[in-house]
């Protein structure tokens, strides 16, 4: 099974600010099948990013992704109000299908 | 539109059944793999179950598996987790979810809203 490894745990920071997540896997992620999902309370989670760095439809592009192998990162280039939420991040290569733990991005 | 709604969540006495439903609409549902993804409380994100597009291949997890049972009918556009053995842990909201393509290998990106299954006496 693969472990993936998010961090930090929680993220306090300002609107406009940047913010970077982290996801590291404890082995390589086959052709970089690794997603990003926003989830806010009581909402089901919204898919992000996929293949590492592929935006889904109607993501805006102040959401990035990057990396490959083990280590991937997730990008939000200036936080606006609605983007403070839980990000998880997921392999979907190899079952079973593996999530991180989650980081939250808190309002500083 | 795609639609995936859940229903038959309930308040279970440990080592009790259930038997959740997840009605899809808006799509062919007999071309996608089907899963189902839990949340505990305050927790995170925990694959459950996966079923292919035809009903003929199911996997779990480990955590579930001989107690869970995935399952599907494509006549009804629905998608069902019948559950027995339960145990205090499996308490949690249960989402239906499908992938993006009907590729075997592909992200989730349509999730239904959940709905709860508390294990309790």
């Amino acid at each position: 099974e693969i472990v993936l490894t998010q961090s930090p745990g929680t993220l306090s920071l300002s609107p406009g600010e940047r913010a970077t997540l982290s996801c590291r896997a404890s082995q390589s992620v086959s052709s970089s099948y690794l997603a990003w999902y926003q989830q806010k309370p009581g909402q089901a989670p919204r898919l992000l990013i996929y293949v590492a760095s592929s935006r889904a439809t109607g993501i805006p592009d102040k959401f990035s992704g990057s990396g490959s192998g083990t280590d991937f990162t997730l990008t939000i280039s200036r936080l606006e109000p609605e983007d403070f939420a839980v990000y998880y991040c997921q392999q979907y290569g190899i079952s079973p299908w593996t999530f991180g733990q989650g980081t939250k991005v808190e309002i500083q | 539109e795609v639609h995936l709604v859940e229903s038959g969540g309930d308040l279970v006495q440990p080592g009790g059944s259930l038997r959740l439903s997840c009605a899809a609409s808006g799509f062919t549902f007999s071309s996608y793999w089907m899963y189902w993804v839990r949340q505990a409380p305050g927790k995170g994100l925990v694959w459950v179950s996966r079923i292919n597009s035809d009903g003929s291949s199911t996997n779990y997890a480990d955590s579930v598996r001989g107690r869970f049972t995935i399952s599907r009918d494509n006549a009804k556009n629905t998608l069902y987790l019948q559950m027995s053995s339960l145990k205090d842990e499996d308490t949690a909201v249960y989402y239906c979810t499908r992938g993006m393509t009907v590729a075997t290998i592909t992200p989730w990106n349509y999730w239904g809203q959940g709905t709860l299954v508390t294990v309790s006496s």
